[in-house]
């Protein structure tokens, strides 16, 4: 399979714990994504990477989140002391670097904050 | 401030006829427009694009329209097949941010048979 893989697929954490998550793009997409949906709305952009470079962070990205690409292929995205709002499907997303390219979803990773 | 909207929130259709999923947005910069199909537990699935430099786009039994002076667009499908039935989401992105997408709230399609 060279779609897009997430890991974990489900995770239940308490509330005040870290988190990371971890996404393996496509291999000849130099463009990553992370979403988040959370039930009833469509994702939401979070942050995205040329290669290794973080080029754009939305506000909805608090300080409690970091993501990183430090070699311009998987990626990770870690949470410190969650909280119940964060709970959420968080999905990851690649595509070519050419303008107008689709971008191509893994199966995300459900995250519940108790 | 949603700037991509879908304003049906379930759609439901027999099993052949053509299925009408709409969709509108607010921001003139948005210049690429995309469909994506999503079952329970799995992520979105691409359907079909298209740019603002057209106004229709077909794949198969999938036809994307789009109006650009009503900031509107929609897809058709034809004949709709149960397999169909999932929610569907619009997406749009804007030259020079990257691709990244906003999308909408998502219309749930159910295809009777």
């Amino acid at each position: 399979d060279t779609g897009v893989s997430q890991n974990p697929r489900h995770k239940i954490t308490k509330r005040g714990q870290n988190v990371t998550f971890r996404c393996d793009p496509i291999s000849e997409h130099n463009r990553l994504y992370w979403y988040r949906q959370t039930l009833g709305q469509g994702p939401e952009f979070l942050t995205y990477f040329q290669n290794e470079a973080q080029l754009e962070k939305s506000r909805l990205l608090s300080d409690r989140f970091s993501a990183e690409r430090p070699k311009g292929s998987f990626s990770t995205l870690e949470i410190q002391r969650t909280e119940q709002g964060d709970s959420a499907m968080y999905l990851c997303a690649s595509s070519l670097g050419a303008a107008q390219s689709e971008q191509y979803f893994g199966p995300g990773t459900r995250l519940t904050v108790t | 401030d949603q700037q991509v909207k879908q304003n049906s929130p379930s759609l439901s259709v027999q099993e052949g006829r053509i299925s009408i999923l709409n969709c509108d947005y607010t921001n003139s910069m948005f210049d690429y427009f995309l469909w994506y199909k999503k079952y329970p537990a799995e992520g979105p699935t691409f359907l079909i694009s298209i740019s603002s430099i057209k106004d229709k786009n077909e794949d198969g039994r999938f036809t994307v329209f789009l109006n650009k002076s009503a900031k509107h667009l929609s897809l058709h499908i034809v004949p709709s097949q149960p397999g169909d039935s999932a929610v569907y989401f619009c997406a749009a992105s804007a030259l020079g941010a990257g691709n990244m997408l906003t999308f909408g709230g998502g219309t749930r399609l159910m295809v009777k048979p």
